[in-house]
C-alpha cells in the first residue's frame, strides 16, 4: 500500500518567521508531487506539481523542493504572514497508475 | 470565483434516504473526481471520470453511484444513507493531462442521522 506522509501535523509559527515542512513519499515509480493549500472554509487550491527530480518552484513567498531519489518534498514559507493560515496537503502520483495519493497535510497556525 | 461548483454546502439528513450531491464545472475539464475527507485524515478518491460516459470506482469502497452524462455536470448520488456516509465530499476537475493540477469545489459536509 501506498503511502503519503507529511510533517509535522500541525505548526504554530510566530508572524515574520519562515517555516518549512515535509512530505515524504514512496521514491520508487515517481510521476508527480502536488502541494496544495485550504484554507478553511474554501476549497483547496493547488500551488505546485512538480515532476524533475531537483526541480524547484516558487510562487511570492512559497517555494518547494523535490527529491524523488530520496522520497521527499519540503515546502517553505519565508516571512509568514497570517493568511498563510491553512493546512498544506501534498499528493503523489506514480507513473503506473497516475492517481494522487494525499498526505494527511500540515496544520499551519500563524501567531500574529 | 468559483468555476467548480457544489451544492448543497451543508446537508443534515435522516438514515435511508436517497440523496444526490451535486457538482459542476464552467472549465471544460474532461477529468472529474470525488473525494471523501474526515478530519484530519487524507482525501480518499471514491469516483472518477476521463470524459462522457465514463466512470470509474476509485481506491476507496463507497456505496455511492456517479454519472457523467454532460461535460460540466458529476452528481454523486447516495440510495440509502446510513451515519457511515458522514463525511465531507469533495469534487474535483482537471485537464487531460496526468500532471495537471486539481480544481476542487468548496465541498459538501453531509451528516446522516
Amino acid at each position: 500500500i501506498l503511502n503519503v506522509e507529511q510533517s509535522p501535523q500541525s505548526l504554530h509559527v510566530q508572524e515574520g518567521d519562515s517555516t518549512n515542512f515535509t512530505c515524504s513519499f514512496p521514491s520508487s515509480n515517481f510521476y508527480a508531487l502536488h502541494w496544495y493549500r485550504w484554507e478553511t472554509a474554501k476549497s483547496p487550491e493547488a500551488l505546485f506539481v512538480m515532476t524533475l527530480n531537483g526541480d524547484e518552484k516558487k510562487k511570492g513567498r512559497i517555494s518547494a523542493t523535490l527529491n524523488t531519489k530520496e522520497g521527499y518534498s519540503y515546502l517553505y514559507i519565508k516571512g509568514s504572514q497570517p493568511e498563510d493560515s491553512a493546512t498544506y496537503l501534498c499528493a503523489f502520483s506514480e507513473a503506473s497508475n497516475y492517481q494522487l495519493i494525499w498526505g494527511a497535510g500540515t496544520k499551519l497556525i500563524i501567531k500574529p | 470565483e468559483a468555476d467548480i461548483y457544489q451544492t448543497p454546502r451543508y446537508l443534515v439528513i435522516g438514515t435511508g434516504k436517497k440523496i444526490t450531491l451535486e457538482c459542476s464545472q464552467t472549465m471544460g475539464h474532461d477529468k472529474m473526481y470525488w473525494y471523501q475527507q474526515d478530519p484530519g485524515m487524507e482525501l480518499h478518491l471514491i469516483h472518477y471520470s476521463y470524459g462522457v460516459n465514463s466512470t470509474e470506482k476509485g481506491d476507496l469502497s463507497s456505496e455511492s453511484t456517479v454519472s457523467r452524462i454532460r461535460t460540466e455536470h458529476f452528481p454523486l448520488t447516495l440510495e440509502s444513507a446510513r451515519p457511515s456516509h458522514t463525511s465531507q465530499y469533495l469534487c474535483a476537475s482537471s485537464e487531460v493531462y496526468y500532471n495537471s493540477p486539481l480544481h476542487f469545489g468548496n465541498g459538501t459536509r453531509l451528516t446522516v442521522t
